[in-house]
This record gives structure tokens, C-alpha cells and sequence, in this order.
């Protein structure tokens, strides 16, 4: 069974770099897939960041511009967001998932429970 | 592509059947549309992708249909754990959500 773990700082300073990482446990990511982030504003709908193959090809969302950086740890079975510039429209629930397969990437089928990060001074 | 989901709220008592609606400003290609529910506190849920396969372990109560810009996310009779939000999503160009229903209970 594929496990994801979201983990970093729940609060961030504006114009600081947000970063989160995520540990992938029941699957090796050298195995296959991509693998993204997904964030959600309390009380809003979902928005797209991400995602990374383990070779570290990345597709990261447009109206994100050149904010995101999406990397990936083999070796520790980890990836991560780092997310520059931040304010507090980026307060949010971010997850980390999996994708159903590595053509069908589209589609997340596996989810870490989310963790909140608050952009305040 | 925009995704519009339609209605916004949809109010209805178990073992009746729910209805919701996906539209895209463009034609999806290759049918490029899943479905995610999302109960209070959780992370979404896979349940229906290329508009009309389940996901593994989903009911067969969920069935997804539609084409083109025009989809549709049908339950075919509600138990009390299917009501939640339901998000309609598309891969293109990119990746987007639309801004979902929440199925409630009457």
C-alpha cells in the first residue's frame, strides 16, 4: 500500500520560501509514476502546483509562474516543493499524491492527508 | 480549459440518485476527465478518471459519463457516505479542477 506524508513549517513569513517535503512509503519512487503537489485555500477548491518524475522531468502549473521548484530524492523515496515569494493567498492545504500511472498522469489516485501552512507575519 | 460545475450545491436524502455536471470551455481530448470526492477534513478521493473508469475499490453505485464539454458524475443511489464535494478535473496543457458540488443531505 502506497503511503505519502507531507512535512515542513506550518507557518511561513510573506516573501519568504515556503518547503515541504514528501516521504513515499510501500512503493519506491525510482519505480515509476509522477508525482505532484495539490493545494487547497480553507474553505476553497483544489488548484494544481505540480508534479516530478524520479528522472526529474517536472510540469508545474502556468499561474504559478517561475515560483515553484519541485525536486526529487531518490534515494530517500522523497520529493519536494519549495514555493518563493510567498503571500498569504498561498495559505493553504498542501498535498502530496501520486499519479494513477506515468501516461495517465493526469490523475492523482494516491494522497498524504494534507498539511495547513499560514503565510503570516 | 475552464471547468464549471454545476449546481453548486445539491440537497438530497439517501438512496435517491445524484446528478452533477462538469463543463468544459473546450472540448476535453480523449475523454482526459476524472472525478475526486472529498468528505470534511480528508484528502480528495479518486474515483472516476478518462470520464468513465472507476477507480479501483470505488462502488459501482459512481458512474461517469459524457464527452466532448459535457460530463456528468452519476450516484445511483446515496448512502450516507457519499455526501461530500465532488471536483471534476482535466490534464491538458495543465492540470484544473472545477469548483465543485457539494452534495448535502436534505
Amino acid at each position: 500500500q502506497v503511503q505519502l506524508q507531507e512535512s515542513g513549517p506550518g507557518l511561513v513569513k510573506p516573501s519568504e520560501t515556503l518547503s515541504l517535503t514528501c516521504t513515499v512509503s510501500g512503493y519506491s519512487i525510482s519505480g515509476g509514476y509522477f508525482w505532484g503537489w495539490v493545494r487547497q485555500p480553507p474553505g476553497k477548491g483544489l488548484e494544481w502546483i505540480g508534479f516530478i518524475y524520479h528522472d526529474g522531468t517536472t510540469y508545474h502549473n502556468p499561474s504559478l509562474k517561475n515560483r515553484v521548484t519541485i525536486s526529487v530524492d531518490t534515494s530517500k523515496d522523497q520529493f519536494s516543493l519549495q514555493l518563493k515569494s510567498v503571500t498569504a493567498a498561498d495559505t493553504a492545504v498542501y498535498y502530496c499524491a501520486k499519479t494513477l500511472t506515468t501516461v495517465a498522469r493526469g490523475y492523482f489516485d494516491y494522497w498524504g492527508q494534507g498539511i495547513l501552512v499560514t503565510v503570516s507575519s | 480549459i475552464v471547468l464549471t460545475q454545476s449546481p453548486g450545491t445539491l440537497s438530497l436524502s439517501p438512496g435517491e440518485r445524484a446528478t452533477l455536471s462538469c463543463r468544459a470551455s473546450q472540448s476535453v481530448s480523449n475523454n482526459y476527465l476524472g472525478w475526486y470526492q472529498q468528505r470534511p477534513g480528508q484528502a480528495p478521493r479518486l474515483l472516476i478518471y478518462g470520464a468513465y473508469s472507476r477507480n479501483t475499490g470505488v462502488p459501482d453505485r459512481f458512474s461517469g459519463s459524457g464527452s466532448g464539454t459535457d460530463f456528468t458524475l452519476t450516484i445511483s443511489r446515496l448512502e450516507p457516505e457519499d455526501f461530500a464535494v465532488y471536483y471534476c478535473q482535466h490534464y491538458g496543457s495543465s492540470l484544473t479542477f472545477g469548483g465543485g458540488t457539494k452534495v448535502e443531505i436534505k
